[in-house]
Formats: C-alpha cells, sequence, structure tokens
C-alpha cells in the first residue's frame, strides 16, 4: 500500500534555528515528490516537486532534498513567518491522485 | 488573480442533511479534485473530474458524489451527513494530467 510518513509531527524552533522535517514514502515507480505548505484554515500551496534521487530545489530559506525512501525540508535560519503546516505528497499508482502525509507543524518563535 | 475559488468558505450543517460546494478552478485548468481535510491530518483525495466525466474516486463512500460543468467548475455534493463528515473540503485544479495543483482556500463544513 502506498504510505507517505512524515516527522515529527510538530517542530518548535527559535529564529534562526535550522532544522530538517522528514517524509519518507512507499510508492511503486515514483513520479515525484511535492511539498507544500500549509496555513491555518487555508489550502495548501506548492512549495517544491522532486522527481529523482539526488534531486535539490530551494526557495528562500527552504531546501528540499530527494532519496531513493525519504525526502527532506531543510530550514536555513528560520523567521516567525516560516511558521505553517508542511505537507509531503506523492501520486498514488493510479497517477490520479496525490496521496498527502500528515504534516510537520513548525513554530518559529523570535 | 485567477486563482481557485471555493464557496462557502464556512459552513454549518445537521446531521442526516444534504450539503452542496461549489468551487471555480485556475484560469487554464481543466481538471478539478477535491481532498477532505480533518484537523490534524493531512488532505485524503475523494475524487476527480476531468471533461465532465469522475475520473478517478478514493475510499469514500457513495454519499459523496461530483459533478464537473462544461466551463470547469465544479460541484461536491454529500448526502446523509455524519458528525465524521466535519473537515476542511479542499478543491484543486490542474491543467490535464499534471500534477501542478493549484489549491482552493477550501470550505470548512461542520455538521452538528
Amino acid at each position: 500500500e502506498d504510505q507517505v510518513t512524515q516527522s515529527p509531527e510538530a517542530l518548535r524552533l527559535q529564529e534562526g534555528e535550522s532544522s530538517s522535517l522528514n517524509c519518507s514514502y512507499t510508492v511503486s515507480g515514483l513520479r515525484g515528490l511535492f511539498w507544500y505548505r500549509q496555513d491555518p484554515g487555508k489550502g495548501p500551496e506548492f512549495l517544491f516537486t522532486l522527481y529523482s534521487a539526488g534531486e535539490e530545489k530551494e526557495k528562500e530559506r527552504l531546501k528540499a532534498t530527494l532519496t531513493k525512501k525519504e525526502s527532506f525540508l531543510h530550514i536555513t535560519a528560520p523567521k516567525p513567518e516560516d511558521s505553517a503546516t508542511y505537507l509531503c505528497a506523492v501520486p498514488n499508482q493510479a497517477g490520479t491522485a496525490l496521496i498527502f502525509g500528515k504534516g510537520t507543524t513548525l513554530s518559529v518563535s523570535s | 488573480d485567477a486563482g481557485v475559488t471555493q464557496s462557502p468558505t464556512h459552513l454549518i450543517k445537521t446531521r442526516g442533511q444534504q450539503v452542496t460546494l461549489r468551487c471555480s478552478p485556475k484560469s487554464g485548468h481543466d481538471t478539478v479534485s477535491w481532498y477532505q481535510q480533518a484537523l490534524g491530518q493531512g488532505p485524503q483525495f475523494i475524487f476527480q473530474y476531468y471533461e465532465e466525466e469522475e475520473r478517478q474516486r478514493g475510499n469514500f463512500p457513495d454519499r459523496f458524489s461530483g459533478h464537473q460543468f462544461p466551463n470547469y467548475s465544479s460541484e461536491l455534493n454529500v448526502n446523509a451527513l455524519l458528525l465524521g463528515d466535519s473537515a476542511l473540503y479542499l478543491c484543486a485544479s490542474s491543467p490535464g494530467d499534471s500534477y501542478g495543483y493549484t489549491f482552493g482556500s477550501g470550505t470548512r463544513l461542520t455538521v452538528v
């Protein structure tokens, strides 16, 4: 069964304290791994798509990396405005829907 | 901004009632997918519509049904509401088979 597991469930950081979020997946024939950011009461906002092991993508203080079994979202010197829930997702075997993890809720305090 | 528009934003219904949620996709997108997100959980796939047909369905009962109109907008209908149907319902649009989903802000449904 296709599965996406994210850890930790919650992460509290001080402003400027770098860390990483983990997303592990079990799916046959990965067609991409997606990272989204979701603010409370809002829909997910697309951040990155990664397609092959070794690929990296960056956006401001965020960098996403991909291995054969997991992905990491590295947050460098976070700011309070980075506080949100970060979701990762992979396409299902039929290729018509995304399977999401439960997310990691990040809180950054100043 | 021609993003995904969902209505209403909030809704309170009583158990056993029926509800209709609406979605207008992003300009240029012809595929609409619906997701249910319970509190503290990731979004779960309900179904996807393309060319006015349901293309695939997730693990949801027949109480959940949908429709897509010629202008690509879509409706999600839920019959015989249960307390467990309380969730944020998200609409996502994309161009064709792309996974480049754009999500709306969702409809928060509360069943009492």
